[in-house]
């Protein structure tokens, strides 16, 4: 089945900093990339997500990119402030089956 | 629109204890699935179901059973309840392959 490896687990950077993390995955018939910020006591939430045809996508301050030739695909968080410190984890599906995630990674924006 | 709700929110059990947590979403979505989310872990597939009637394993499935009777609501069992079952468990539901959307969790705990 798929493996999915995030890295790092925790990550501190100073406000207005960029952050990125990064995921690779294992299975190549993956296709559908997303990733997910968690809050203290809360579900998940979608934050941007990414499909096998695309190798890049952008969203305000957010961005993933996609090596398929390399297995990853990275986040990217410009300016940070203090509301993006939280749990971000990333995923990959087939897109018939349910996600496979990764550990997640602690990220915290310093003010 | 309430999204998807879970019931309870927590839920303390004595080992050997069964026990059934409710999952409901109100946005007419075919799958939904049940993940448990333990420190450092990520999110685990426990089961899931691809529409009303229909149910399948994920990667954690021992000890656990789930129905799907009605299309808005998908439950998960626990027979038999033991210290390793205590996470938090998280519903969630979609439309096919697009964004799953996730309740608040269960916090249990099996002493």
């Amino acid at each position: 089945g798929e493996n999915v490896e995030q890295h790092p687990s925790t990550l501190s950077v100073q406000e207005g900093d960029s952050a990125v993390i990064k995921c690779t995955y294992s299975d190549s018939a993956s296709n559908y990339f997303p990733w997910y910020k968690q809050e203290l006591g809360k579900g998940p939430q979608l934050i941007i997500d990414i499909r096998s045809n695309v190798g890049e996508k952008k969203d305000q301050r957010i961005a993933v990119t996609l090596n398929k030739t390399a297995k990853h695909f990275s986040l990217h968080i410009t300016e940070t402030q203090p509301e993006d410190s939280a749990v971000y984890f990333c995923a990959a599906s087939t897109g018939r089956r349910a996600l496979t995630f990764g550990s997640g990674t602690r990220l915290q924006v310093q003010p | 629109n309430a999204g998807v709700t879970q019931t309870p929110k927590f839920r303390v059990l004595k080992t050997g204890q069964s026990m059934t947590l409710l999952c409901a979403q109100d946005m007419n979505h075919e799958y939904m699935y049940w993940y448990r989310q333990d420190p450092g872990m990520g999110l685990r597939l426990i089961h899931y179901s691809v529409g009303e009637g229909t149910t399948a394993k994920g990667e954690v499935p021992d000890g656990y059973n789930v129905s799907r009777l009605k299309k808005q609501n998908f439950l998960l069992g626990l027979e038999s309840a033991a210290p390793s079952q205590t996470s938090v468990y998280f519903c969630a539901s979609s439309r096919t392959d697009s964004e799953q959307f996730f309740g608040p969790g269960t916090r249990l705990t099996v002493l």
